[in-house]
């Protein structure tokens, strides 16, 4: 199946200071890439939709200028946390479509600690 | 509003019986529905999928049952191993439309050996 690889896996932040987190479609080419957020003992609660050479959409609720998202390529999308708060601490996922129908398929996810 | 729910938070299952997991959804303009399986701090993996034209998808010990009248889909795996012990959640979305998937917020299932 196709692969979703997200980079890093683990990264512990300092308050106030912000944090980018790569989401990658390794063997096909994705227009749209989707960004969640996983609350403990939650279900995936969708924060965006990343466009390929657009602007994202984002969710109702979700902060625009906190998380910005930005898909420079096909290939790539990126999630940087600004300004990170102990709150912004998540365990955040990206997928991408792969065809239509087609599977969502997600990457392994990224654990954002904020002290 | 959730259009997708999953009932059960949880479920415990002997290993080599069945494991029957519920997933009843809203929206009748689905068309589209999956069951991902997700264990702790990994993104959740793709299992099986079915569309809306069918009524059961069989994929290994793996089956999906989908009963449109009552938008209720069901995912049964037999025989039950530990290692199906995770997260499953179903999701939906349209076919040919639009990007969205809607997932339920999950079922955690313990197979005990």
């Amino acid at each position: 199946g196709a692969v979703v690889s997200q980079h890093p896996s683990r990264v512990i932040c300092k308050s106030g200071t912000s944090v980018k987190i790569e989401c990658r479609s390794l063997d096909f080419q994705a227009t749209t890439m989707f960004w969640y957020r996983q609350f403990p003992k939650k279900s995936l609660m969708l924060m965006a939709t990343s466009n390929e050479g657009s602007k994202a959409t984002y969710e109702q609720g979700v902060e625009k200028d906190k998380f910005l998202i930005n898909h420079a390529s096909l290939t790539l999308s990126t999630l940087t946390v600004t300004s990170a708060h102990p709150e912004d601490s998540s365990f955040y996922i990206c997928s991408a479509r792969q065809g239509f129908p087609g599977e969502l398929f997600f990457g392994e996810g990224s654990r954002l600690t904020v002290l | 509003d959730q259009q997708v729910k999953q009932n059960s938070p949880s479920l415990s299952v002997q290993e080599g019986r069945i494991s029957i997991l519920n997933c009843d959804y809203t929206n009748s303009m689905f068309d589209y529905f999956l069951w991902y399986k997700k264990y702790p701090a990994e993104g959740p993996t793709f299992l099986i999928s079915i569309s809306s034209i069918k009524d059961k998808n069989e994929d290994g010990r793996f089956t999906v049952f989908l009963n449109k009248s009552a938008k209720h889909l069901s995912l049964h795996i037999v025989p039950s191993q530990p290692g199906d012990s995770a997260v499953y959640f179903c999701a939906a979305t349209y076919a040919n439309t639009g990007n969205q998937f809607y997932f339920g917020t999950g079922t955690s299932l313990t197979v005990i050996p």
